[in-house]
């Protein structure tokens, strides 16, 4: 069964790079089978789709958040990355990884997200 | 950029009763449109994609339909463990791009 666990600093100060780690459990990080997303939400708010690494290596960012995010796959260690360059207070929120049927678009199944507050 | 427009915000209903979530796209998704239930301090789950096709062991009281630009998600014999926020959301081939809606609250009437 796919199990997915974010972790990572709970805080980040403005202007930093918040940097966090997704460990897949039940299958291969590599395999052909999946795609990896990271997706946020905000206290309180909805759900924004950051960014998704196909398995072939290529990556897929939120416009908005394009010039300062970059999400990529450490095959050793079965780990997503999520990078986040220059945040500020309003990224505070809930951080989840999820996984998608490679070929499809839905997102199944979820982490059960990592809190991150941005503050100084 | 497709926006995905949910309605309404928060929608009352009692137990037992039907609830019907509208979401919509300000261009045409065919029917790549999926839908997420997510009850407090837990990740959202997979609900419905591909507009109309239910997830693995999801009861038949959730239904979902609509293509194009127009979509709907149905609750009926609405129970407790099915007061939640849903969301629905869209894929694009190009750019390749996720969108969600904002969400409806679904909430004890």
């Amino acid at each position: 069964q796919l199990q997915l666990q974010e972790s990572g600093p709970g805080l980040v100060k403005p202007s930093e790079t918040l940097s966090l780690k997704c460990t897949v459990f039940g299958a291969s990080i590599s395999s052909a089978n999946y795609h990896w997303a990271w997706i946020r939400q905000p206290p309180g708010k909805g759900l924004e789709w950051i960014g998704t690494v196909y398995f072939s290596g290529s990556t897929y960012y939120n416009p908005s958040l394009k010039s300062r995010v970059s999400i990529s796959v450490d095959t050793s260690k079965n780990q997503l990355s999520l990078d986040l360059s220059s945040v500020n207070a309003g990224e505070t929120g809930i951080y989840y990884c999820a996984s998608a049927p490679a070929g499809r678009h839905w997102f199944d199944p979820w982490g059960q997200g990592v809190p991150v507050t941005v503050s100084s | 950029e497709i926006v995905m427009t949910q309605s309404p915000v928060t929608l009352s209903v009692s137990p037992g009763d039907t609830a019907t979530l509208s979401c919509r796209a300000s261009q045409n998704i065919y029917s790549n449109l999926v839908w997420y239930q997510q009850r407090p301090g837990q990740a959202p789950r997979l609900l419905i994609y591909g507009a109309s096709t239910r997830a693995t062991g999801l009861p038949a009281r959730f239904s979902g339909s609509g293509s194009g630009t127009e979509f709907t998600l149905t609750i009926s014999s609405l129970q407790s463990e099915d007061f939640a926020i849903y969301y629905c959301q869209q894929y694009t081939n190009w750019p390749r791009t996720w969108t969600f809606g904002q969400g409806t609250k679904v909430e004890i009437k």
